[in-house]
Protein backbone atom coordinates (compact mmCIF):
# COMPACT_ATOMS: atom_id res chain seq x y z
CA UNK A 1 0.00 0.00 0.00
CA UNK A 2 0.85 3.86 -0.14
CA UNK A 3 0.97 6.86 2.15
CA UNK A 4 0.44 10.13 1.33
CA UNK A 5 2.22 12.56 2.90
CA UNK A 6 1.51 16.29 3.23
CA UNK A 7 3.16 19.27 5.25
CA UNK A 8 1.63 19.49 8.83
CA UNK A 9 0.58 23.27 8.46
CA UNK A 10 1.60 26.00 6.66
CA UNK A 11 0.62 29.59 6.53
CA UNK A 12 0.33 32.75 5.06
CA UNK A 13 -1.12 36.47 5.09
CA UNK A 14 -4.60 37.47 3.12
CA UNK A 15 -4.66 38.17 -0.42
CA UNK A 16 -1.72 35.63 -0.66
CA UNK A 17 -1.93 32.66 -2.78
CA UNK A 18 -0.73 29.55 -0.99
CA UNK A 19 0.22 25.80 -2.06
CA UNK A 20 -0.49 22.58 -0.36
CA UNK A 21 1.68 19.46 -1.53
CA UNK A 22 0.13 16.31 -1.12
CA UNK A 23 3.16 13.12 -2.24
CA UNK A 24 2.31 9.54 -3.00
CA UNK A 25 5.01 7.33 -1.37
CA UNK A 26 4.58 4.51 -3.65
CA UNK A 27 2.70 4.09 -6.98
CA UNK A 28 2.35 7.03 -9.65
CA UNK A 29 -0.15 10.13 -8.40
CA UNK A 30 -2.04 9.69 -11.53
CA UNK A 31 -2.77 6.00 -11.37
CA UNK A 32 -5.89 7.19 -8.86
CA UNK A 33 -7.84 10.42 -8.90
CA UNK A 34 -6.89 12.46 -6.13
CA UNK A 35 -9.52 14.69 -3.49
CA UNK A 36 -9.13 17.68 -1.21
CA UNK A 37 -11.27 18.10 1.93
CA UNK A 38 -11.65 21.42 3.69
CA UNK A 39 -12.18 21.38 7.49
CA UNK A 40 -12.97 23.83 9.48
CA UNK A 41 -12.89 23.41 13.64
CA UNK A 42 -15.67 21.32 14.65
CA UNK A 43 -17.40 20.59 11.53
CA UNK A 44 -17.65 17.77 9.31
CA UNK A 45 -15.04 17.49 6.10
CA UNK A 46 -16.51 19.26 2.82
CA UNK A 47 -15.33 18.60 -0.68
CA UNK A 48 -13.35 21.71 -2.57
CA UNK A 49 -11.57 19.43 -5.18
CA UNK A 50 -12.27 15.91 -6.71
CA UNK A 51 -10.87 14.28 -9.42
CA UNK A 52 -7.45 15.92 -8.92
CA UNK A 53 -8.83 19.09 -10.41
CA UNK A 54 -12.51 19.75 -9.99
CA UNK A 55 -14.37 21.96 -8.43
CA UNK A 56 -17.79 21.22 -6.39
CA UNK A 57 -20.28 23.69 -7.05
CA UNK A 58 -20.60 26.36 -4.53
CA UNK A 59 -16.76 26.00 -4.34
CA UNK A 60 -14.72 29.83 -5.22
CA UNK A 61 -12.41 29.45 -7.99
CA UNK A 62 -10.00 30.70 -5.84
CA UNK A 63 -9.55 27.05 -4.99
CA UNK A 64 -7.41 25.04 -7.74
CA UNK A 65 -6.24 21.43 -7.46
CA UNK A 66 -3.26 19.79 -9.83
CA UNK A 67 -0.83 16.32 -10.15
CA UNK A 68 2.58 16.44 -11.00
CA UNK A 69 3.82 13.19 -11.69
CA UNK A 70 7.90 14.26 -11.82
CA UNK A 71 7.25 14.63 -8.10
CA UNK A 72 4.98 12.12 -7.67
CA UNK A 73 2.37 14.64 -6.05
CA UNK A 74 -1.15 16.37 -6.06
CA UNK A 75 -1.30 20.54 -5.26
CA UNK A 76 -4.35 22.01 -3.52
CA UNK A 77 -3.55 26.05 -4.50
CA UNK A 78 -5.85 28.42 -2.64
CA UNK A 79 -5.09 32.37 -4.23
CA UNK A 80 -6.69 35.13 -3.04
CA UNK A 81 -6.78 33.97 0.82
CA UNK A 82 -8.97 34.84 2.94
CA UNK A 83 -9.54 34.71 6.87
CA UNK A 84 -12.11 31.76 6.16
CA UNK A 85 -10.05 29.81 4.57
CA UNK A 86 -8.47 29.08 7.71
CA UNK A 87 -8.88 25.30 8.43
CA UNK A 88 -7.34 21.82 8.08
CA UNK A 89 -7.16 20.36 4.53
CA UNK A 90 -6.94 16.42 3.72
CA UNK A 91 -6.02 15.03 0.41
CA UNK A 92 -7.52 11.70 -0.54
CA UNK A 93 -7.00 8.58 -2.97
CA UNK A 94 -7.36 5.27 -3.76
CA UNK A 95 -5.55 2.01 -3.45
CA UNK A 96 -5.67 -0.43 -6.19
CA UNK A 97 -8.50 -2.64 -4.06
CA UNK A 98 -10.61 0.47 -4.03
CA UNK A 99 -9.65 1.61 -0.34
CA UNK A 100 -9.87 4.66 0.91
CA UNK A 101 -6.18 6.58 1.75
CA UNK A 102 -6.14 10.09 3.21
CA UNK A 103 -3.17 12.42 3.57
CA UNK A 104 -2.44 13.17 7.37
CA UNK A 105 -3.63 16.73 6.95
CA UNK A 106 -2.64 20.08 6.92
CA UNK A 107 -3.17 23.09 9.14
CA UNK A 108 -3.66 26.28 6.99
CA UNK A 109 -3.08 29.61 9.03
CA UNK A 110 -4.17 32.69 7.74
CA UNK A 111 -2.19 35.50 9.26
CA UNK B 1 -30.54 17.53 0.69
CA UNK B 2 -29.40 14.08 1.70
CA UNK B 3 -28.58 13.68 4.66
CA UNK B 4 -26.86 11.25 7.75
CA UNK B 5 -26.77 10.93 10.81
CA UNK B 6 -24.82 8.45 12.90
CA UNK B 7 -25.99 6.95 16.11
CA UNK B 8 -25.03 4.98 18.94
CA UNK B 9 -23.72 5.07 22.60
CA UNK B 10 -21.00 7.64 23.26
CA UNK B 11 -18.82 5.84 25.57
CA UNK B 12 -17.92 2.49 26.09
CA UNK B 13 -15.72 0.52 28.23
CA UNK B 14 -12.18 -1.46 26.62
CA UNK B 15 -12.98 -4.83 25.33
CA UNK B 16 -16.68 -3.91 24.60
CA UNK B 17 -18.00 -4.08 20.65
CA UNK B 18 -18.77 -0.37 19.32
CA UNK B 19 -22.08 -0.25 17.43
CA UNK B 20 -23.25 2.50 15.30
CA UNK B 21 -25.90 3.37 12.67
CA UNK B 22 -26.03 5.35 9.69
CA UNK B 23 -29.62 6.86 8.94
CA UNK B 24 -29.90 7.92 5.05
CA UNK B 25 -32.72 10.43 4.17
CA UNK B 26 -32.63 12.17 1.28
CA UNK B 27 -31.67 10.08 -1.03
CA UNK B 28 -31.53 6.21 -1.84
CA UNK B 29 -29.13 3.99 -0.33
CA UNK B 30 -29.74 1.97 -2.93
CA UNK B 31 -28.39 4.06 -5.53
CA UNK B 32 -26.00 1.30 -7.58
CA UNK B 33 -23.47 4.57 -7.98
CA UNK B 34 -22.47 5.51 -4.21
CA UNK B 35 -20.56 3.51 -1.43
CA UNK B 36 -21.56 3.73 2.16
CA UNK B 37 -18.18 4.80 3.89
CA UNK B 38 -17.19 5.36 7.77
CA UNK B 39 -14.60 6.97 8.66
CA UNK B 40 -13.07 8.48 12.16
CA UNK B 41 -10.66 10.87 13.42
CA UNK B 42 -9.13 10.78 17.08
CA UNK B 43 -9.31 14.37 19.08
CA UNK B 44 -6.74 16.82 17.57
CA UNK B 45 -5.98 14.20 14.94
CA UNK B 46 -6.58 13.40 10.88
CA UNK B 47 -9.49 11.20 9.00
CA UNK B 48 -8.81 7.57 9.06
CA UNK B 49 -10.93 5.19 6.67
CA UNK B 50 -12.71 2.63 8.30
CA UNK B 51 -14.43 0.98 5.28
CA UNK B 52 -17.19 1.01 2.56
CA UNK B 53 -20.50 -0.96 1.72
CA UNK B 54 -22.51 -1.09 -1.22
CA UNK B 55 -26.18 -1.53 -1.27
CA UNK B 56 -25.75 -5.13 -2.31
CA UNK B 57 -23.97 -5.63 1.01
CA UNK B 58 -20.34 -5.86 -0.85
CA UNK B 59 -17.35 -4.10 1.78
CA UNK B 60 -13.95 -3.03 1.64
CA UNK B 61 -12.39 -2.49 4.92
CA UNK B 62 -9.29 -0.99 5.93
CA UNK B 63 -6.11 -3.50 6.11
CA UNK B 64 -5.38 -2.50 9.55
CA UNK B 65 -8.78 -2.84 11.21
CA UNK B 66 -10.51 -5.75 9.10
CA UNK B 67 -9.69 -8.22 11.87
CA UNK B 68 -12.25 -6.16 14.10
CA UNK B 69 -14.48 -4.65 11.80
CA UNK B 70 -18.32 -5.44 10.50
CA UNK B 71 -20.62 -3.27 8.19
CA UNK B 72 -23.59 -4.33 7.02
CA UNK B 73 -26.61 -2.24 5.30
CA UNK B 74 -30.63 -2.40 5.99
CA UNK B 75 -31.79 -1.10 2.84
CA UNK B 76 -35.86 -0.91 4.00
CA UNK B 77 -34.52 1.20 6.95
CA UNK B 78 -32.12 3.41 4.82
CA UNK B 79 -29.44 2.57 7.49
CA UNK B 80 -25.73 0.65 7.21
CA UNK B 81 -24.25 0.07 10.16
CA UNK B 82 -20.50 -0.62 11.65
CA UNK B 83 -19.69 -2.44 14.45
CA UNK B 84 -16.08 -2.88 15.82
CA UNK B 85 -14.85 -5.23 18.44
CA UNK B 86 -12.45 -5.15 21.25
CA UNK B 87 -12.52 -1.42 21.45
CA UNK B 88 -9.14 0.16 23.49
CA UNK B 89 -8.82 3.84 24.57
CA UNK B 90 -7.03 4.21 21.02
CA UNK B 91 -10.64 3.55 19.74
CA UNK B 92 -11.53 7.16 20.85
CA UNK B 93 -12.91 9.18 18.14
CA UNK B 94 -15.83 11.37 15.95
CA UNK B 95 -16.90 8.92 13.94
CA UNK B 96 -18.15 9.93 10.59
CA UNK B 97 -20.59 8.11 8.01
CA UNK B 98 -20.19 9.20 4.32
CA UNK B 99 -21.60 8.88 0.93
CA UNK B 100 -19.06 8.16 -1.77
CA UNK B 101 -19.34 7.92 -4.99
CA UNK B 102 -15.88 9.49 -6.90
CA UNK B 103 -15.25 11.15 -3.68
CA UNK B 104 -16.93 11.70 0.06
CA UNK B 105 -19.90 14.33 -0.82
CA UNK B 106 -21.93 14.02 2.23
CA UNK B 107 -20.77 13.44 5.61
CA UNK B 108 -22.81 13.28 8.58
CA UNK B 109 -22.32 15.38 11.37
CA UNK B 110 -19.89 13.00 13.49
CA UNK B 111 -20.55 11.22 16.80
CA UNK B 112 -18.18 11.50 19.39
CA UNK B 113 -17.09 7.52 20.95
CA UNK B 114 -15.20 7.53 24.20
CA UNK B 115 -13.18 4.16 25.36
CA UNK B 116 -12.80 3.98 29.04
CA UNK B 117 -13.35 2.51 32.07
Amino acid sequence: NFMLTQPHSVSESPGKTVTISCTRSSGSIANNYVQWYQQRPGSSPTTVIYEDNQRPSGVPDRFSGSIDSSSNSASLTISGLKTEDEADYYCQSYDSSNHVVFGGGTKLTVL
Amino acid sequence: QLQLQESGPGLLKPAETLSLTCTVSGGSISSTRHYWDWIRQPPGKGLEWIGSIFYSGSTYYSPSLKSRVTMSVDTSKHQFSLELTSVTAADTAVYYCARRSAWLDYWGQGTLVTVSS
